[in-house]
């Protein structure tokens, strides 16, 4: 079974830019939230979409948005980029088992210069 | 806030154990422990989670005291790939649900 994919792995913006990215869940799970890494921060949640519909968010401006497409496959989209805005960014897809176990990607580096 | 603290860093000797600790004082009666792994820059890897009674996988150990309120991960022969950033999590509601939230974790490193 493949397992989360994301794409693209690295990306380079200039702040005022947006950007988006994107992730492919797992086969069958239809959960996918998004986190931000950052070394100050850490990781910090970011959203979760389930079913094409946002259920869950994070603590983050509005120019952080997500949609999620009926195939499951789940974008996220940054808009007027800051510097602080550099960062992993990781997709995690859940399925049904007991204890939601999330899967994650490889993630996005995203530099903003 | 994340609900759980762990040790910032720990030694482990190639070959030996690692106990990785963790405390969850708050936690609640049906709330789970997971146990995530960070290897340098790549995503987080799930490896083990439980809810009280102790657990084991083809990675690791999970053992939670009767009150809950801790665990410890066990890796009973650490090698050098073990080296990585063990996060220790249980989910932490907020105005909209509950998801993961992450502390910074242990950064174990194996010696050789």
């Amino acid at each position: 079974k493949a397992g989360v994919t994301q794409t693209p792995r690295y990306l380079i913006k200039t702040r005022g830019q947006q950007v988006t990215l994107s992730c492919s869940p797992i086969s069958g799970h239809r959960s996918v939230s998004w986190y931000q890494q950052t070394p100050g921060q850490g990781l910090q949640f970011l959203f979760e979409y389930f079913s094409e519909t946002q259920r869950n968010k994070g603590n983050f401006p509005g120019r952080f948005s997500g949609r999620q497409f009926s195939n499951s496959r789940s974008e996220m989209n940054v808009s007027t980029l800051e510097l602080g805005d550099s960062a992993l960014y990781l997709c995690a897809s859940k399925g049904r088992l007991a204890g939601d176990i999330q899967y994650f990607g490889a993630g996005t580096r995203l530099s903003v210069l | 806030d994340a609900k759980t603290t762990q040790p910032p860093s720990m030694d482990c000797a190639e070959g030996r154990a690692a106990n990785l600790p963790c405390n969850h004082s708050t936690i609640s009666g049906n709330e789970y422990v997971y146990w995530y792994r960070q290897i340098h820059s790549q995503g987080p890897q799930y490896i083990i989670h439980g809810l009280k009674n102790n657990e084991t996988n083809e990675m690791a150990s999970l053992i939670i005291t009767e009150d809950r309120k801790s665990s410890t991960l066990i890796l009973p022969h650490a090698t050098l790939r073990d080296t990585a950033v063990y996060y220790c999590i249980v989910r932490v509601a907020n105005n909209y649900g509950q998801n993961f939230v992450f502390g910074p974790g242990t950064r174990l490193s194996v010696l050789p």
